[in-house]
């Protein structure tokens, strides 16, 4: 139940395209949805999050799009650029539950130009 | 004004050894967890400290392993006699409060290979 799964596992994208991340949970008491980007040698940086009170969430090219119901939220990025090759991760966590957040798997994008 | 920090960047052990990893968390920040990622896997939660105390352990494996976050000083993971299974990223992570009202802010990591 503590699960959360991500897919695809690795993902080519034109630059200019769409590229979309899917997340499943199955935890209904998760009340905050991060997604993080991950460069190579490098930590996770939080990129954008969401919580289940709103159904889509925008900053810049980057997108969340949630759906409670579903248990499923995914990452749209617009316009996808080279520079955006990296692995993101979503997760998910629970504030009742210690706030600890629970990953997936991720998913190595990679832009061709 | 420093992120996460973490050292060494890199460790080899040999079997048998014992690795101490060492996390700075930002300033101000009282939340400390510890991930661990192994290749082409994601971040595994490890342990939720805030200072002096043990929140959430629940990712430590029961022996071998033992996690601190003293009063004064860094955050320091402990692993006794180390195996070559331990070779991983570990990930050092703090934030101000409870996720979900604060980002939570990564370090960039400890490799350690076990040899």
């Amino acid at each position: 139940q503590q699960q959360v799964k991500q897919s695809p596992q690795s993902l080519i994208v034109q630059k200019g395209g769409i590229s979309i991340i899917n997340c499943a949970y199955e935890n209904t008491a998760f009340d905050y949805f991060p997604w993080y980007q991950q460069f190579p040698g490098k930590g996770p940086a939080l990129l954008i999050a969401i919580r289940p009170d709103v159904s889509e969430k925008k900053e810049g090219r980057f997108t969340i799009s949630f759906n409670k119901s579903a248990k499923q939220f995914s990452l749209h990025i617009m316009d996808s650029q080279p520079g955006d090759s990296a692995t993101y991760f979503c997760a998910a966590s629970s504030y009742n539950q210690g706030g600890k957040l629970i990953f997936g798997q991720g998913t190595e994008l990679s832009v061709k130009p | 004004n420093a992120g996460v920090m973490q050292n060494p960047r890199h460790l080899v052990r040999r079997r048998g050894q014992e690795a101490r990893l060492r996390c700075s968390p930002v300033k101000g920040h009282s939340h400390v967890y510890w991930y661990r990622q192994l290749p082409e896997e994601g971040l595994k939660f490890m342990v939720y400290l805030q200072k002096e105390n043990i929140i959430d352990e629940s990712g430590m494996p029961k022996e071998r392993f033992s996690a601190e976050f003293p009063k004064e000083g860094p955050s320091i993971l402990r692993i006794q006699q180390v195996v070559r299974g331990d070779s991983a990223a570990y990930f050092c992570a703090s934030s101000p409060l409870i996720p979900g009202d604060s980002p939570l802010h990564f370090g960039n990591g400890t490799r350690l290979t076990v040899t």
